[in-house]
């Protein structure tokens, strides 16, 4: 079945560093992918549509500047978290979804788990 | 706009028991519509889904049946077991844009 891979599972750094999150779709392409945050104990917000070969669509409140986005090929986007803060920390997840066909399921990564010092 | 709306939990039962979550949601169209398992530490595992209305998803025991008229997608499991502990998700997604919208998850809890 599609898999999607995302890299690398846990991160812990120090405040201002910026931090890199990839997610691959392993046997399929993706021309959309997802990418959500998920505070301990709630549910999974979206943060931001990621779009190959153009520019991310942000949902309202969501940073653009602080949380970059590249969706350079069809089965890789990576979200740069910049200059990251305490704050950052939590769980980051990506999705994709096979195809256009209605109904089909997204896919989604084992998560990152980023916790800023 | 969509939502999905979850019964809180935790839900705690013993093992064997019957288990129901409860979830209704609100959309414009005809969405599809899952359930999400989350085991901790880990990422979203799809469970089941269902695209139209009356049809049932079903896995691993677990069944929900896509209720148009009562806009619900409900679900069952007829006995429970330990490893079944988890968060459990509802999500609709619209056809066209793919845009997934979560519940806010409900924690299963079995004890022996």
């Amino acid at each position: 079945g599609a898999v999607v891979s995302q890299h690398p599972s846990w991160v812990i750094c120090k405040s201002g560093t910026s931090v890199k999150i990839e997610c691959r779709s392993l046997d399929f392409q993706a021309t959309t992918m997802f990418w959500y945050r998920q505070f301990p104990k709630q549910s999974l917000m979206l943060m931001a549509t990621s779009n190959e070969g153009s520019k991310a669509t942000y949902e309202q409140g969501v940073e653009k500047d602080k949380f970059l986005i590249n969706h350079a090929s069809l089965t890789l986007s990576t979200l740069t978290v910049t200059s990251a803060h305490p704050e950052d920390s939590s769980f980051y997840i990506c999705s994709a979804r096979p195809g256009q066909i209605h109904g089909q399921p997204q896919h989604f990564g084992d998560g990152t788990r980023l916790s800023i010092l | 706009g969509d939502s999905v709306t979850q019964m809180e939990g935790p839900v705690t039962l013993s093992e064997e028991a019957f288990l129901t979550i409860n979830c209704t949601y609100t959309a414009t169209g005809y969405p599809s519509l899952f359930w999400y398992v989350q085991y901790p530490g880990e990422g979203l595992q799809l469970l089941l889904k269902a695209t139209k209305a009356d049809d049932k998803g079903s896995n691993k025991g677990f069944e929900a049946t896509y209720r148009k008229e009562t806009t619900s997608f409900h679900l069952e499991k007829g006995s429970v077991q330990v490893s079944d502990s988890a968060v459990y998700f509802c999500a609709l997604s619209d056809g066209g844009y793919q845009k997934v919208t979560f519940g806010t998850g409900t924690k299963l809890q079995v004890i022996p």
